[in-house]
This record gives structure tokens, C-alpha cells and sequence, in this order.
């Protein structure tokens, strides 16, 4: 089987930084992705990371570890806006067959 | 482009009936994927299509659910019959080739209560 874990929830205040955490055990790997998803809407396209190291877009950062099976998703400067569900997801293999964490729930609050 | 375009956006259904989700991909997509959604078991992938061809229907629960993709433009998913553990949200996603930051759109999702 395979098995990507996150944390179930979060709490963080307005204007500080957040990292959420995502292990995974696949058959494949060919790329890690971080969605957002506010409730009630569909995921949304963060980041992607296929070496291991930082990228950096914005606010938003991920680092990925491919030897340790281990990303996380930086936020910085948080807003309340960024109160959603963040899914870390594995690509398998060269198909764009990908699987999900069930998601961790961030809460900002002022 | 609309993006992935999922229809009816809310099914409320009984029972035994028959239900048909269905799913427009963003033109020029290679690969179609039908997701289902919960609170117990997440985001799962239940098949996924390549240049309209099943690829991996693992993740389709049983018989009564079923996929197909007559053309590049059109995928239904079909549940027959409808039971109250099938109430979900169900996503229909789409992408390019696959490799590299090729990533999946997912459409507005379809959410379905049996009753």
C-alpha cells in the first residue's frame, strides 16, 4: 500500500510562520505536490518538488528530502485567508498517477 | 479555458437509484481522474484515463461503480444502485503529459448525498 501522513489539524496565528509536515512510504516517487483546499472547494496547486531542497514561491515554501521520505510546506507571514486544508500528494510514476494525504487542517487565527 | 467543468455541482438521491456524475477535462489534457472525497477516508483516486483508455480502475470501490470516457471532451462516472455510504464529493481532475511540474486541475467537484 501506500502511506502519506500529515498532521490532522494545526492552529497558527495571523503574521506568523507555520511548517506542515508530510511523510511518505510509495512504491514510486516521480515528484511530491502541495495542494490547498478551502472548504468546500476543490484543491489547488501549491508547490511541486522532485530534488531534494527548497523551493520557494512567495510566501510559500516546500522542502523535500527524498532519502528520508519527508517534505514539509512552509508559510510564512500568514493571513487568515490561508485557513484551508493543505494535501501533500506523491506522484508514483511517470503517469501523473498521484496519492493523497488525508490533509491537514490549518486554522490562522488574529 | 473554463478549466474542468463537473456536473450537477449537488445530487441528493435515494436509495437504490441510479447516479451519473459527469466531467468535461480542460482541452488538450492527456490524462482524466475521478476522485472521491471524504471526511474518514480523504481524497482517493478511483480511476484515471489516458487518451480516453482506462488505465487503473484499483480504486473503484465495487461493481456498482463504473467509469467511461467516449471522447477526449467527455468522462461520466456512474453509480448503480446508489447506496448511503457512496455520499461524497466526488472530483474529477485532468492533466498534460505526465513529467515535471505537469500537475492535475481539479474540477469544482460534485457533491452526492443518498438518502
Amino acid at each position: 500500500g501506500q502511506n502519506i501522513d500529515q498532521p490532522t489539524e494545526m492552529t497558527a496565528t495571523e503574521g506568523a510562520i507555520v511548517q506542515i509536515n508530510c511523510t511518505y512510504q510509495t512504491s514510486g516517487f516521480n515528484g511530491l505536490f502541495w495542494y490547498q483546499q478551502h472548504a468546500g472547494e476543490a484543491p489547488t496547486f501549491l508547490s511541486y518538488n522532485v530534488l531534494d531542497g527548497l523551493e520557494e514561491k512567495g510566501r510559500f515554501s516546500s522542502f523535500l528530502s527524498r532519502s528520508k521520505g519527508y517534505s514539509y510546506l512552509l508559510l510564512k507571514e500568514l493571513q487568515m485567508k490561508d485557513s484551508a486544508s493543505y494535501l501533500c500528494a506523491v506522484r508514483l510514476y511517470n503517469n501523473n498517477d498521484m496519492r493523497f494525504g488525508a490533509g491537514t487542517r490549518l486554522t490562522v487565527k488574529p | 479555458d473554463a478549466g474542468v467543468i463537473q456536473s450537477p455541482r449537488h445530487e441528493v438521491t435515494e436509495m437504490g437509484q441510479e447516479v451519473t456524475l459527469r466531467c468535461k477535462p480542460i482541452s488538450g489534457h492527456d490524462y482524466l481522474f475521478w476522485y472521491r472525497q471524504t471526511m474518514m477516508r480523504g481524497l482517493e483516486l478511483l480511476i484515471y484515463f489516458n487518451n480516453n483508455v482506462p488505465i487503473d480502475d484499483s480504486g473503484m470501490p465495487e461493481d456498482r461503480f463504473s467509469a467511461k470516457m467516449p471522447n477526449a471532451s467527455f468522462s461520466t462516472l456512474k453509480i448503480q444502485p446508489s447506496e448511503p455510504r457512496d455520499s461524497a464529493v466526488y472530483f474529477c481532475a485532468s492533466s498534460l503529459l505526465a513529467g515535471g511540474r505537469d500537475t492535475q486541475y481539479f474540477g469544482p467537484g460534485t457533491r452526492l448525498t443518498v438518502l
